[in-house]
């Protein structure tokens, strides 16, 4: 099974900064990584597929990178609405991952 | 737009069966650019990819669940549903339905999912 850990585990931010999450596969995966967002009591939400690309109404500010076993959630410009839990997905093989989460607070 | 509703019992006694259905609107079960899956959430912690169908009723599961876990769909009804048998507490959770996009074959991701309901295992 292949393992995947998110860094931080939470990470603590202002408005209007930038922050960047990792998140690293046990093997290699290709670009086969999505990126979710959750926030408290709600279902996830999927903000990129295949490692950089923004899913369809997805704000800009959210850019995502990598390939292989390592991979980054970029979100600039925090507003008030991205503290939430991040989760990245890898979806290259059987059973579908994913990683701890990335809790993101304001500081 | 597509909506997915999961509906069942909150509460499940251990070593009996859970059984969960997630009805879809907005959009026919029977596309074969999407799998139907379940996942996953214990309470504050991570998400857990439990399984899928295709409309055609092929099915993949995650290893770990295997030996329990049945997802069948009904077309007919624009549903899918979910039984986990010989439950224990550690199957508490918040279980969310979820449609995963599957085509073009080089992108595989969850795009709509309900809103979650949670079960939890205790006599």
């Amino acid at each position: 099974d292949i393992q995947m850990t998110q860094s931080p585990s939470s990470l603590s931010a202002s408005i209007g900064d930038r922050v960047t999450l990792t998140c690293r596969a046990s093997q290699s995966i290709g670009s086969d990584l999505n990126w979710y967002q959750q926030r408290p009591g709600k279902a996830p939400k999927l903000l990129l597929y295949a490692a950089s690309t923004l899913q369809s109404g997805v704000p800009s500010r959210f850019s995502g990178g990598g390939s292989g076993t390592d991979f980054i959630l970029t979100i600039t410009s925090l507003q008030p609405g991205d503290f939430a839990t991040y989760f990245c997905q890898q979806s290259y093989s059987n059973p579908y991952s994913f990683g701890q989460g990335t809790k993101l607070e304001i500081k | 737009q597509l909506q997915l509703q999961e509906s069942g019992p909150g509460l499940v006694k251990p070593s009996e069966t859970l059984s969960l259905t997630c009805s879809v609107s907005g959009a026919s079960i029977s596309s074969n650019n999407y799998f139907w899956a379940w996942l996953r959430q214990p309470t504050g912690k991570g998400l857990e990819w439990i399984g899928n169908a295709y409309y055609n009723g092929d099915t993949y599961y995650n290893p770990s669940l295997k030996s329990r876990v049945t997802i069948s769909v009904d077309t007919s009804k624009n549903q899918f549903s979910l039984k986990l048998t010989s439950v224990t507490p550690a199957d508490t959770a918040i279980y969310f339905c979820a449609r995963r996009h599957i085509i073009p074959a080089t992108v595989d991701y969850f795009d709509y999912w309900g809103q979650g309901i949670l079960v939890t295992v205790s006599s």
